[in-house]
């Protein structure tokens, strides 16, 4: 079956404490990216991939990295997490950036709290 | 910088009810639009995708369309039914490769 998969789905962390949220593609898709879903500020792009080795910023990549040493995965790092970073976050893939074939697909979502 | 309005905010409906959402954007450098539905407390499920160089898409009862040069697109939904109570969201990609969405509107479409 074709699909996003994340994991955790649900994770409670404390300030500081480095954690990696997992996202992974089996659609062999190039362009990979992570948002963040706050009440009353939307969805947010954090960072995104257009391809293995090729990734940039969203409009809140503060706090986060990002690596795409290969193409089915995309992990989102919170070297030291804050507050602030306590959200619902989901990963979404498509074929490409541009052209025809860019239908972006998400994955389940994580739900973040930090303590 | 590319900003993306969603009118309105929530809308309540009888069943059977004709219905359209609206989405607007700033900046008309696009690569496409994509409407989404998203459940209460779940993920995302893509809807429609309307290239920069379409008018329209249609699937079923919906039917989105894109005016790129007055920055607009709008979301048809015919004969609406409960089960279509959602929050819609629209999302652009930017010539950059950037996604930037629109805040949603929240459907309900009473029984």
């Amino acid at each position: 079956e074709a699909q996003v998969t994340q994991n955790p789905r649900y994770l409670i962390t404390v300030t500081g404490k480095k954690l990696t949220v997992t996202c992974s593609q089996n659609m062999n898709h190039e362009y990979m990216s992570w948002y963040r879903q706050d009440p009353g500020l939307g969805l947010r792009q954090i960072y995104y991939s257009m391809n293995v080795e090729v990734t940039d910023k969203g409009d809140v990549p503060e706090g986060y990295k990002v690596s795409r040493k290969e193409k089915r995965n995309f992990p989102l790092i919170l070297e030291s997490p804050s507050p602030n970073q306590t959200s619902l976050y989901f990963c979404a893939s498509s074929l490409t950036a541009g052209g025809p074939y860019n239908e972006q697909f998400f994955g389940p979502g994580t739900r973040l709290t930090v303590l | 910088k590319q900003e993306v309005t969603q009118i309105p905010a929530a809308l309540s409906v009888p069943e059977g009810e004709n219905l359209v959402l609206n989405c607007s954007f700033t900046d008309s450098a696009i690569y496409n639009l994509q409407w989404f539905r998203q459940d209460p407390g779940k993920g995302l499920t893509s809807l429609l995708l309307i290239q920069s160089s379409q008018r329209e898409q249609t699937s079923g009862r919906l039917n989105a369309s894109l005016d790129k040069s007055s920055g607009r697109s709008t979301l048809y939904i015919a004969a609406s039914q409960p089960g279509d109570s959602a929050t819609y969201l629209c999302a652009v990609i930017t010539g950059g490769f950037k996604t930037i969405f629109g805040a949603g509107t929240r459907l309900f479409v009473k029984a």
